[in-house]
């Protein structure tokens, strides 16, 4: 199967702590997207990082990729309650047209 | 700021009729995609359209389906005779440059529910 996982599935962390997220892939991507999605609402594009890139940050995010074992996380800094929401990776494989999501993970902020 | 918008946001209707989900891509976009999410569950790829053809279609993507972009504009996905497993929200997408490339920009979604 080419779709890796996300964990945890669910995370629950204090206002103002750092929220890390991984997500797992089975084969060779192109690169991997973060997509953020707010209960009931549509899909926001968070960052894209290339099969050629280790690391990457916008604002308090940053994303790490691992191809060497098929892995990256999304550190989300100082978190805050608006970031609340479930976070998706999406890989896109070479020769496809399309991204693959995974089942994301559900991070919720405490005040 | 440029976005996709979808009509209508929420869609309700009988087993066995037929719904069409609109899209208005962002203006100059080329590649345009429809997924859908049932509830609860994972984001699933049904169909990316270039140059006025289906490009990739998942196993999803069945008979009872089918996309057209009518005018410069529009990019609608039809259920030809909705089932109640119909049911979930139907996401469109663009992006400029196939997707994964650039990033993807999605719609707020049409919900679809089948009684």
């Amino acid at each position: 199967s080419q779709q890796g996982e996300e964990d945890p599935q669910a995370l629950s962390i204090q206002e103002g702590e750092n929220a890390t997220m991984n997500c797992s892939y089975k084969t060779s991507i192109n690169n991997l997207q973060w997509y953020r999605q707010n209960s009931g609402r549509g899909l926001v594009h968070l960052i894209l990082i290339r099969s050629n890139e280790r690391e990457k940050h916008s604002g308090r995010l940053r994303v790490t990729l691992d191809t060497s074992k098929k892995s990256s996380s999304l550190l989300i800094t100082a978190s805050r309650a608006a970031d609340t929401a479930s976070y998706f990776c999406a890989r896109l494989y070479s020769s496809a047209s399309k991204i693959i999501f995974g089942s994301g993970t559900r991070l919720s902020i405490r005040p | 700021e440029p976005e996709v918008t979808q009509t209508p946001s929420h869609q309700v209707t009988q087993m066995g009729q037929e719904v069409i989900l609109r899209c208005v891509p962002i203006s100059n976009h080329l590649y345009f995609y429809w997924y859908r999410q049932i509830l609860g569950q994972k984001v699933e790829f049904l169909v990316s359209f270039y140059n006025n053809e289906i490009s990739e279609k998942s196993e999803i993507f069945d008979d009872q389906f089918s996309v057209e972009r009518p005018d410069g504009s529009n990019f609608t996905l039809k259920i030809r005779s909705t089932k109640l497993e119909d049911s979930a929200m139907y996401f469109c997408a663009s992006s400029s440059r196939g997707q994964g490339i650039t990033e993807a920009f999605f719609g707020q979604g049409t919900r679809l529910t089948v009684v």
